[in-house]
């Protein structure tokens, strides 16, 4: 059973335009989410995340956009640049045990064409 | 400041051995997770410890198993392992347990069961 899902395994885009990545989920008990990106051999590197009280949460080129009643959220990536190409991961967690572990999806990997 | 640091590397083990990887967690963080990697996937949680106790765990067996020290570094023992096992493992390290907060990951450690 898989909470969160990411559709699209791969994405080109060329420098400068927009990435639009996205990411859906099942569980209507989460309540924040967040995106990782990973390069190879390393570990997840935390990007932004987004509490399910906002729609939108906005960082310098990335911006989280969450839309409650889809169970449906997107990073928009503007521009993309070479250093964005990288496999991103969007993850969910819900309040109640205590224990804030993460569902992740199974990633989209980006590519940004020179 | 340090980051979350993962050892070793790389494992190769053998099926029905057993395999102790370690994880140091980074500065101020009192909070750490663990998560496999199989390949193609997104990471699954595997447990979280808070405060040398743990603190909730996903859908693995028994033989998974961890500790925390008083200085927060942590240890996932796997028994008895098996093919499937092989992945990649990563710990990740947040400052507080059942807070909104994002969790910085290692580098992993790559496990290969023969």
């Amino acid at each position: 059973d898989q909470q969160v899902k990411q559709n699209s395994p791969s994405l080109s885009v060329q420098e400068g335009r927009i990435s639009i990545l996205n990411c859906d989920y099942t569980n209507s008990m989460f309540d924040y989410f967040l995106w990782y990106k990973k390069y190879p051999a390393e570990g997840p590197t935390f990007l932004i995340s987004i509490s399910s009280i906002k729609d939108k949460n906005e960082d310098g080129r990335f911006t989280v956009f969450l839309n409650k009643s889809a169970k449906h959220l997107s990073l928009h990536i503007v521009p993309s640049q070479p250093g964005d190409s990288a496999v991103y991961f969007c993850a969910a967690s819900a309040p109640g045990s205590g224990t804030y572990k993460y569902i992740f999806g199974t990633g989209t990997r980006l590519k940004v064409l020179a | 400041e340090t980051g979350v640091t993962q050892s070793p590397t790389h494992l190769i083990k053998t099926r029905g051995q057993q395999v102790t990887l370690r994880c140091s967690s980074q500065s101020g963080h009192n909070t750490v997770s663990w998560y496999q990697q199989a390949l193609g996937q997104g990471p699954q949680f595997i447990f979280q410890y808070y405060r040398e106790e743990e603190n909730g765990r996903g859908n693995f067996p028994p033989r998974f198993s961890g500790l925390q020290f008083p200085n927060y570094s942590s240890e996932l023992n796997v028994n008895a392992l098996e093919l499937d096992d092989s992945a990649l493992y990563l710990c990740a390290s947040s400052s507080t347990s059942g807070g909104l907060d994002e969790q910085f990951f290692g580098p992993g450690t790559r496990l290969t069961v023969l």
